[in-house]
């Protein structure tokens, strides 16, 4: 498949584990940041987002944090199976800018899941 | 329903060429997004669409160009290609941005190669 990043962070998890994949955004303007996931030879697929008048939001297995104070974003997987090993992006949207749909890509962490 | 379809899949053009690429979105979705991803610079915005109407534009050259059509397909155009804009082109569609539905659903992208 396409090579997404040749030279991203990888985090190696056992499956059953949990995992935490962390983001650090830029602008402390952006008011809406949403997790993708991308599987080699696929484009992003979303997985959870959340707006900044939030800290917490779940999903089925996945909960998104929020600390705007440090510009700080993470991804929690529980139990994590080898299906969820793919790169994951967070993207944040800048306030004012005309639209969601301008977003703005982190560089992306592998998530390798190991049997 | 189906999802965006982005055709074709793969491309190859040489250097000094032009090239088109197609998006159709989600049917009723109104806004259409491009997205540049490469192993070096990760995924980066080029323009948002809506309602035929250029509504957002990234950090590109002007040899890279968009438009909508009246039944939301969008199609980019890259002109004068040169080495570096070999990438996976990867488009994005919503319902409508802004302050409506915000989750964008993205196709599985165009492999263009520049040599």
């Amino acid at each position: 498949g396409e090579s997404v990043g040749l030279h991203l962070p990888t985090l190696s998890v056992q499956e059953g584990d949990n995992s935490i994949i962390n983001c650090a955004y830029s602008n402390s303007a952006s008011d809406y940041f949403i997790w993708y996931k991308q599987e080699s030879g696929k484009g992003p697929q979303f997985i959870i987002d959340i707006r900044s008048n939030m800290d917490k939001r779940q999903g089925q297995r996945v909960t998104v944090l929020l600390n705007k104070t440090v510009k700080h974003l993470s991804l929690q997987i529980a139990a994590t199976q080898p299906g969820d090993s793919a790169v994951y992006f967070c993207a944040e949207t800048p306030m004012f800018s005309g639209g969601y749909n301008k977003l703005i890509f982190g560089a992306g962490t592998r998530l390798a899941v190991h049997p | 329903k189906a999802g965006v379809t982005q055709t074709p899949r793969y491309l190859i053009k040489t250097r000094g060429q032009q090239v088109t690429l197609s998006c159709s979105p989600i049917s009723g979705h109104r806004s259409v997004s491009w997205y540049q991803q490469t192993p070096g610079q990760g995924l980066q915005f080029l323009f948002e669409y809506f309602s035929e109407t250029q509504r957002n534009k990234g950090n590109f050259p002007g040899r890279f160009s968009g438009r909508q059509f009246s039944n939301s397909r969008s199609e980019m155009n890259v002109s004068t290609l040169e080495l570096g804009d070999s990438a996976l082109y990867l488009c994005a569609s919503s319902l409508v941005g802004g302050s409506g539905d915000t989750e964008a659903f993205f196709g599985q992208g165009t492999r263009l190669t520049v040599v």
